[in-house]
């Protein structure tokens, strides 16, 4: 069973810091790592994906990979309300198409 | 920015009624996807679909889902006799090879 673990929060970061947002999944044959953001009632949009080890800067946004360890994770700097929203991981396999789901971070900015 | 456009935005039906959701990819992807939302649950997934046939599917696509691609632009999917438990967002998603998946702005089913 292929899985992606997520804590559901909510993770209460102060407005202008770096927000941290994990997430680890259970087979070692995973290829690419999403991470998409979600506000209530609306469909998933796609931050950034990474499919090597290391760090991937993007604006804002740093994905982090960890393959030996199975976990991928983001940073947020310079965290604004506008970034309070659930955060989803999502892992792709080789063997398949489709997109395993984590449940997803609650993250809320307080200004 | 090029995007996924799914119509309609909410529909509500009557249990046992068969309804169409219908999704219009970007043009030069060539990978499309149904995924589910219940609410408050886990995004699902439903089908891939890849070079006008079904490439994999989950245990939730059971005979009552069928999905089309009819005229090369629209990609549907048709729930033939919808339940209680068929309520939930649905998202469509499309992609191109080696890119990240890019996703509609979902369709709510409420199914009475």
């Amino acid at each position: 069973q292929k899985e992606v673990e997520q804590n559901s929060g909510p993770l209460s970061v102060p407005e202008g810091a770096i927000a941290s947002l994990n997430c680890t999944y259970s087979d070692r044959g995973s290829q690419s790592f999403f991470w998409y953001r979600q506000y209530s009632g609306k469909s998933p949009e796609l931050i950034m994906f990474i499919y090597s080890n290391g760090d991937k800067e993007d604006g804002r946004f740093t994905a982090q990979l960890n393959k030996a360890s199975q976990y991928v994770s983001l940073l947020i700097r310079d965290s604004q309300p506008s970034d309070s929203a659930t955060y989803l991981c999502a892992v792709n396999y080789p063997s398949n198409y489709q997109l395993i789901w984590g449940a997803g971070t609650k993250l809320i900015i307080k200004p | 920015e090029p995007e996924v456009t799914q119509t309609p935005s909410h529909q509500v039906t009557q249990m046992g009624q068969e309804v169409i959701l219908r999704c219009v990819p970007i043009s030069n992807h060539l990978y499309f996807y149904w995924y589910r939302q219940i609410l408050g649950q886990k995004v699902e997934f439903l089908v891939s679909f890849y070079n006008n046939e079904i490439s994999e599917k989950s245990e939730i696509f059971d005979d009552q889902f069928s999905v089309e691609r009819p005229d090369g632009s629209n990609f549907t999917l048709k729930i033939r006799s919808t339940k209680l438990e068929d309520s939930a967002m649905y998202f469509c998603a499309s992609r191109s090879t080696g890119g990240g998946y890019t996703f509609g702005s979902g369709t709510r089913l409420t199914v009475v």
